[in-house]
């Protein structure tokens, strides 16, 4: 099961990009990256995913290097509504059989904007 | 409007009763799971099911059970004999394909004394 290493803790004022990067050096080849939201009292919510190189959607970037140990998602522009906690998953979730369910969350990083 | 209903959002219950939460999702899924999350932690898995019928333990399955019987619905129960039960549960669901993300419930925070 991968796991991964992210920083406990970052600040950041609003209108900044922010990067939490995300460290994950026994990822396996059928692994992807995934990155989740919380705020407090409420469940995770589905940032974004990726496999290699860059991925980028409404709400963020994942880029991921060519040996895929770590990854870096970015959060461009953010406002004190991004104060949250991430988490960085690494595995296959969702391979009949496999280890589906057998995401590690682990504490995340603790994300929050200042005005 | 698709989506995972955990209730009641705040539960509380004396030491040695058992208590089962309910987690429904309309979302079509096959598979379910249950995580518990405690203060300042990340979410530990509880259980977790790919089909109707069938579910498998995660890691911290003791002194909690679960059953499938139907594709919607997937209760948790939290026996007496787990020794710390107060803690915020969530349930989750997706569809099982390579890569498929998972939905969350809103949670219910579950207190013991």
């Amino acid at each position: 099961l991968a796991k991964t290493t992210q920083p406990i803790s970052m600040d950041s004022y609003e209108g900044q990009e922010v990067n939490i990067t995300c460290s994950h050096n026994n990822i396996a080849t059928n692994d992807y990256i995934t990155w989740y939201q919380q705020f407090p009292s409420q469940g995770p919510r589905f940032i974004i995913q990726g496999y290699k190189t860059k991925v980028t959607n409404e709400v963020a970037s994942l880029f991921i290097p060519a040996d895929r140990k770590s990854s870096t998602l970015s959060l461009p522009r953010v406002s004190l509504s991004d104060t949250a906690v991430y988490y960085c998953l690494v595995g296959d979730p969702q391979t009949r059989g496999s280890t589906l369910g057998r995401l590690y969350f682990g504490r995340g990083t603790q994300l929050t904007v200042w005005p | 409007d698709g989506g995972i209903t955990q209730s009641p959002k705040y539960l509380f219950r004396k030491e040695g009763q058992n208590v089962t939460l309910s987690c429904e999702q309309n979302l079509n899924h096959d598979a379910m799971y249950w995580y518990r999350q405690d203060p300042g932690q990340g979410l530990r898995l509880i259980y977790y099911s790919q089909i109707v019928n069938d579910f498998q333990k995660g890691d911290i399955a003791e002194g909690y059970s679960v059953s499938r019987e139907k594709k919607e619905s997937f209760p948790l129960t939290v026996t007496s004999a787990q020794k710390n039960p107060t803690a915020f549960y969530l349930c989750a669901s997706s569809i099982v394909r390579q890569g498929g993300e998972q939905y969350f419930g809103p949670g219910t925070r579950l207190t013991v004394t």
